[in-house]
Formats: structure tokens, sequence, C-alpha cells
């Protein structure tokens, strides 16, 4: 069974500040994905990871793969308070048609 | 906004009733997914389908069963309800039916409240 685990599971950071989120699991597989939640509201795709090696950025955030370490981070570079949110990552079953979620990170970014 | 609409928004009902929750994929997708979120379980995968058909199976109830029509609505309906399956339900959808680089893109959730 496919087991997906994040940390930390609870982050506050002051804006201006670099900090990093890890997700781990535990099969293998070579795709994942990293969404973001607003409290309330439904998951926003950030990222999509589809090899080994894979980097993605946009703005603030970037987000890498290691499929042979079975790890993923997220990367967030001068924090701003917009960037409070609940991040998730996901990783898919190989199939394409299953997704595997952890529990997520939540974000505060204190001004 | 992602394109894929639910309804209803919230709902709320008592145990022992049965529900249905619908979702309208983002035009062109002809994959819908089934999710469930909630504090203990977090987020979890229910069931997929592709086309009308029944692609792939999670962790979903035996109380629980969804389809989806030739117009490519998906409906789950949730039945002889309990107390813990309060929970935000999310569809999502996609393109294709598996594999590639496909984002799932999620609707905005039904809020079901069993009382």
């Amino acid at each position: 069974e496919l087991k997906v685990e994040q940390n930390p599971l609870f982050l506050s950071m002051q804006e201006g500040k670099n900090y990093t989120i890890y997700c781990n699991y535990s099969t293998t597989s070579d795709r994942l994905y990293w969404y973001r939640q607003d409290p309330g509201k439904s998951l926003e795709s950030l990222f999509v990871l589809l090899s080994n090696g894979a980097v993605k950025q946009e703005g603030r955030l970037m987000a890498s793969l290691d499929t042979k370490a079975r790890l993923s981070t997220l990367h967030i570079t001068a924090a701003v308070h917009d960037l409070s949110a609940t991040y998730f990552c996901a990783v898919d079953n190989n199939a394409g048609n299953m997704l595997t979620f952890g529990g997520g990170t939540r974000l505060m970014v204190k001004p | 906004d992602s394109g894929v609409t639910q309804t209803p928004k919230h709902l709320i009902t008592a145990t022992g009733q049965r529900v249905t929750l619908r979702c309208s994929p983002r035009s062109g997708d002809l994959s819908v997914y089934w999710y469930q979120q909630s504090l203990d379980q977090g987020l979890q995968f229910l069931i997929q389908y592709y086309n009308g058909e029944e692609r792939a199976k999670g962790n979903i109830l035996e109380r629980f069963s969804a389809q989806q029509f030739p117009d490519l609505h998906s409906e789950l309906n949730l039945s002889s309800l309990e107390l813990g399956d309060s929970a935000l339900y999310f569809c999502a959808s996609s393109v294709g039916a598996s594999g590639g680089s496909e984002t799932q893109y999620f609707g905005p959730g039904t809020r079901l409240l069993v009382l």
C-alpha cells in the first residue's frame, strides 16, 4: 500500500524567510503532484513532477523530485502572507488514476 | 475556477438517510474522480470513472456508489449515512483515463454534515 508522508504538518514562519516542506512516499512512483488548499476551498494544482530530477518553479515556490530517494521537496523563498495555505503532495499509482495524498502541511506566514 | 462544478455546496441530513452528490467535469474531460476529505482520514481517493466506465476503486464503502452518465456528469450516492460520513467530498476531472502528465482538476466540493 502506497503511503505518503509530509513534514512538517504545521509551519509558522516570518515573511521573508525560506523554508522547505518534505514529502516522502513508500513505493516506486515517478509522478508526483503538489496542490494548494485555502481554508474551506478546493485544491489548486501547483506542480506536476514526472521524472527523477524534475524541478519546477513558480514565483516563490520551487518543487523537486528524487524518485530514487522517494522524496519531493517544496521550497519556499522569501515567504509572503499570501502563501498561507495548506499544501498537499500526492503520488499516483503509476496507472495515473489514483492519487494518494500526504497529510498536508499547514503554512502560516506572519507579517 | 477549475471548470469542475459540484452541487450542492452544502448538505445537512440525518443518520440513515441517502444523498446524491453531483459533479460536472471540465469541458473535454472524460475522467471523473471522487475524493473524501475528513479531519481524521485526510484526503482519500474513492473511485474513478472514465467515459462512463468504472476504472479504479479506492477506499469506497459498500454503502457508497457512483456512476458516470453519457453526458459525462457523475453522481456519488451515499446511503445509510453515519455520523462518520460527514466530510468534504471533492470531484476532480482529467482528460484521459490514466498515465501521461495529466493533472486532476478539483471542483469546489460538497460539504456533507450528518446529524
